[in-house]
Order: C-alpha cells, then structure tokens, then sequence
C-alpha cells in the first residue's frame, strides 16, 4: 500500500514565525503536492511538484513555498505564519501518468495564534 | 478550465437504503474521474475512477459510479447503505494530460440507524 506520511497530526504556531509541514511517501512517485481543505471551500492546491527540485504554483501559493531536494519528500513553508493560514493541511503524491490517482496523508491541523 | 460541481452539500439516507451522490463536471476533452471519501481527521481515500470503457464503474467498500457523458456526470451510489458509510466525499476531475485532480467542494453523507 502506498503510504504517504505527514510529520505532524496537529500543529500550533504563532503569528509570524516560519513554519515547516513535511511529507513523505515510500511508492517512489514522481508527482507530489500540497492541498489546504477549509470548510465549504473544498480542497484548494497550494504547490505541487513533478520532480525532484521542480515546483509549480497552484491555485493559491501566495504566503506558501516549497522544497522538493529529494523526490520522497516534498516540504511546505509558511514564510511568516499569519492567522488566516490556519488550516488542515494534506499533501498528497502520485505516479506520472493521468490515470493514476492522488494518494493522500492524514494531514496537519494547523493553528495560528 | 477544469472543474467539478457537486450540488448538495449535505445528503441523508436511511441504513439499508440506496445512497447517491451527485458529481457534474466540465473539462476539455475526456475526462479521468475520480471519487474519494474522507473520514473524521483523516486524509481523503481513493475509492474508485473512471478512465475509459464500462459507464459503471466499481470500487471499494461496495461502491459504484455511473458515468454519463451526454450529462457530463458521475455520480456515486451503492444499492445499501451503512452507517460507517457517514463521510465527507469528494469527486475529482482531470483532463487526459497529468495535471493535479480538480476536487469539488465535497458532499457530507450521514447514514441514519
């Protein structure tokens, strides 16, 4: 089974410091990407990655960056944590082609204060 | 532009009885469809896609999909429901090239003992 792994379940920072979500998946995909799910706004993509050192803007990437060093993991940044990136954060990762579907970690819970 | 639509946020149905869940979608081209279902805390769980061939399309957990091109819907059922059914599901669309999965904004089904 493909497992991705999120390094934290919940998460509390405080406004203005430099956040760090990681994640990690062990199917050797080349896709990787990072979601935020709010309520009544579904899912919204935030980065995502095709390979190693690669990254593309999604649909809301404004206070967000990402590093992809190594093709398992894919980190997102918050620059400068502010109140209204509190959020559940989920990454997710999958192979190349477009039959084949995103497999998602359990997600952070993230708190701003 | 890709995007998904699914109209009722909320659906209710008594265990035993059939369940449906309502996913149109708009993309270019043919589209890969795919539904997910997203337990309390949890990430979201593939359950199934449509790539191309038989309009009915089965997954886990007893779970279905119908496609139908002429409506540009996929809508999810299962012929009867239990209440571990109770979730958040997503459906999700992408054209044929390998982009990141479009969600709608997920409808909550409660199944009702």
């Amino acid at each position: 089974d493909v497992k991705v792994t999120q390094s934290s379940r919940y998460l509390v920072k405080r406004t203005g410091e430099k956040v760090f979500l990681e994640c990690v998946q062990d199917m050797d995909h080349e896709n990787m990407f990072w979601y935020r799910q709010d309520p009544g706004l579904g899912l919204r993509l935030i980065y995502f990655s095709y390979d190693v050192k690669m990254k593309e803007k999604g649909d809301i990437p404004e206070g967000y960056s990402v590093s992809r060093e190594k093709k398992e993991r894919f980190s997102l940044i918050l620059e400068s944590a502010s109140t209204n990136q509190t959020s559940m954060y989920l990454c997710a990762s999958s192979l190349r082609q477009a039959v084949q579907p995103q497999h998602f970690g359990d997600g952070t819970r993230l708190s701003i204060l | 532009a890709q995007s998904v639509a699914q109209p009722e946020d909320q659906v209710n149905v008594a265990e035993g009885n059939p369940l449906t869940v309502k996913c149109t979608y708009s993309v270019s081209g043919n589209p890969y469809l795919f539904w997910y279902v997203q337990y309390p805390n949890r990430g979201l769980q593939f359950l199934l896609k449509y790539i191309t061939g038989d309009n009915l399309v089965k997954g886990s957990y007893g779970f279905e999909a119908e496609f139908n091109k002429s409506q540009t819907s996929f809508h999810l059922k299962k012929p009867s429901a239990l209440v571990s059914d109770s979730a958040l599901y997503f459906c999700a669309v992408r054209d044929m090239s390998p982009t990141p999965l479009v969600f709608g904004k997920g409808t909550r089904l409660s199944v009702i003992a």
